[in-house]
């Protein structure tokens, strides 16, 4: 099946620092890519959906000076968390979708863990 | 807007019980389901899926029927293993398959030997 990578999986970093992380599809072109956040037992919530080549859209209540987002290809989407503050601290996952190879079907990175001190 | 109910957890059973975790949704048109499952310190995985009514979805002894009349898609293993213990997601897509899915809250599972 597809394969999506995300990198880190875990950081640890001190406030006011940026921290990036990358979501990568290995063997297909992601058309869509999402960005999710997850706190301690409680479900998925949609931060932003990122499609290539165009700015991203944010939910409400998402910040998106705070959380930069860039789909500058097919394969690779990046969220930046800028000046980066304790309550940032969260389980971020991306996802990425194509259209054109099987619709509705988000395939999920491992997610990536981060901590501010 | 679309929306996800699925039962509260921790549900916690002993090795080969028989295990339903209970999934509604409210849509309007014709959603696509799914149950994802999220292990420890992991990611989300597609566990099964179906995209009409009367699908029935299945992967590793998991199953799931869509069912429009109920607005349901329970899903249901007849014998867990503690391998089985994780998080897990009803989850629904709309036609169009563009938009983002809506999650569930998840419900966890145990299983204990």
């Amino acid at each position: 099946g597809a394969v999506v990578s995300q990198h880190p999986s875990w950081v640890i970093c001190k406030s006011g620092t940026s921290v990036k992380i990358e979501c990568r599809s290995l063997d297909f072109q992601a058309t869509t890519m999402f960005w999710y956040r997850q706190f301690p037992k409680q479900s998925l919530m949609l931060m932003a959906t990122s499609n290539e080549g165009s700015k991203a859209t944010y939910e409400q209540g998402v910040e998106k000076d705070k959380f930069l987002i860039n789909h500058a290809s097919l394969t690779l989407s990046t969220l930046t968390v800028t000046s980066a503050h304790p309550e940032d601290s969260s389980f971020y996952i991306c996802s990425a979708l194509n259209l054109a190879v099987a619709k509705n079907i988000q395939y999920f990175g491992a997610g990536t863990r981060l901590s501010v001190l | 807007g679309n929306s996800v109910t699925q039962m509260e957890g921790p549900v916690t059973l002993s090795e080969e019980a028989f295990l339903t975790i209970n999934c509604t949704y409210t849509a309007t048109g014709y959603p696509s389901l799914f149950w994802y499952v999220q292990y420890p310190g992991e990611g989300l995985q597609l566990l099964l899926k179906a995209t009409k009514a009367d699908d029935k979805g299945s992967n590793k002894g998991f199953e799931a029927t869509y069912r429009k009349e109920t607005t349901s898609f329970h899903l249901e293993k007849g014998s867990v293993q503690v391998s089985d213990s994780a998080v897990y997601f009803c989850a629904l897509g709309d036609y169009s398959g563009n938009t983002p899915l809506v999650f569930g809250k998840g419900t966890r599972l145990s299983v204990i030997a």
